[in-house]
């Protein structure tokens, strides 16, 4: 069965640092890019960021609320993505879902290839980080 | 950065009923990489439809997408019980990944 499990949530005060790890069964982890995505209480879906597979580098992207704040890694031979949160502020408290997705490429016509992402496909179950003093 | 604007915000319909969602982005979405998402209370987002057109694997052929330039459409073609939920249309194509607010369809 293809699964992600997220761990590592919890309650922590504004300014401290949390990491949540993403575990994967059931399909090959290195083929797909990795990506965490958040959803305050009652709220809507936020995208946080993604990292590629090592066909691309394992190159990141991240939504500007958390870029110099988050840093996403993997470690294929564990198949686990991490997500390491620091200088958490209270806007920060969420459910954080990881999710897979397939990589592709489009070609540009003039010789390049452009490496996209498509659908996240599969999401894991969520783990609440909630930041407060 | 492109804006997703879902209406309505919340749809009120009968099992056996058809239900139009609409995204509307603020420019046009590259690749067409527009999807949409399913949530129920308490679970994580399921995907339903991809590339704008493209049904995720699982999902009943009673979902449909279209898509009319930056408009983008998510039709059910008669409600189940299990189809009231949320429904969240996100933009992949460019950076920052974007998503809709939301669209709420409940039991009229």
């Amino acid at each position: 069965e293809v699964q992600l499990v997220e761990s590592g949530g919890g309650l922590v005060k504004p300014g401290r640092s949390l990491r949540l790890s993403c575990t994967a069964s059931g399909f090959n982890f290195g083929d797909y890019a990795m990506g965490w995505f958040r959803q305050a209480p009652g709220k809507g879906l936020e995208w946080v960021n993604f990292i590629r597979s090592k066909t691309y580098r394992e190159t990141t992207e991240y939504a500007a609320s958390v870029k110099g704040r988050f840093t996403i890694s993997r470690d294929d031979s564990k198949s686990i993505a991490y997500l390491q949160l620091t200088s958490l502020k209270t806007e920060d408290t969420a459910m954080y879902y990881c999710s897979r997705a397939p990589e592709t490429n489009y070609y540009d016509g003039s010789g390049y290839y452009l490496p996209l992402l498509d659908a996240f496909d599969i999401w894991g179950q969520g783990t609440m980080v909630t930041v407060s003093s | 950065e492109i804006v997703l604007t879902q209406s309505p915000g919340t749809l009120s319909l009968s099992p056996g009923e058809r239900a139009t969602l609409s995204c509307r982005a603020s420019q046009s979405v590259g690749f067409g990489y527009l999807a949409w998402y399913q949530q129920k209370p308490g679970q994580a987002p399921r995907l339903l439809i991809y590339g704008t057109y493209s049904r995720a694997t699982g999902v009943p052929d009673r979902f449909s997408g279209s898509e009319s330039g930056t408009d983008f459409t998510l039709t059910i073609s008669r409600l189940e019980p299990e189809d009231f939920a949320v429904y969240y249309c996100q933009q992949y194509g460019s950076l920052p990944f974007t998503f809709g607010p939301g669209t709420k369809v409940d039991i009229k």
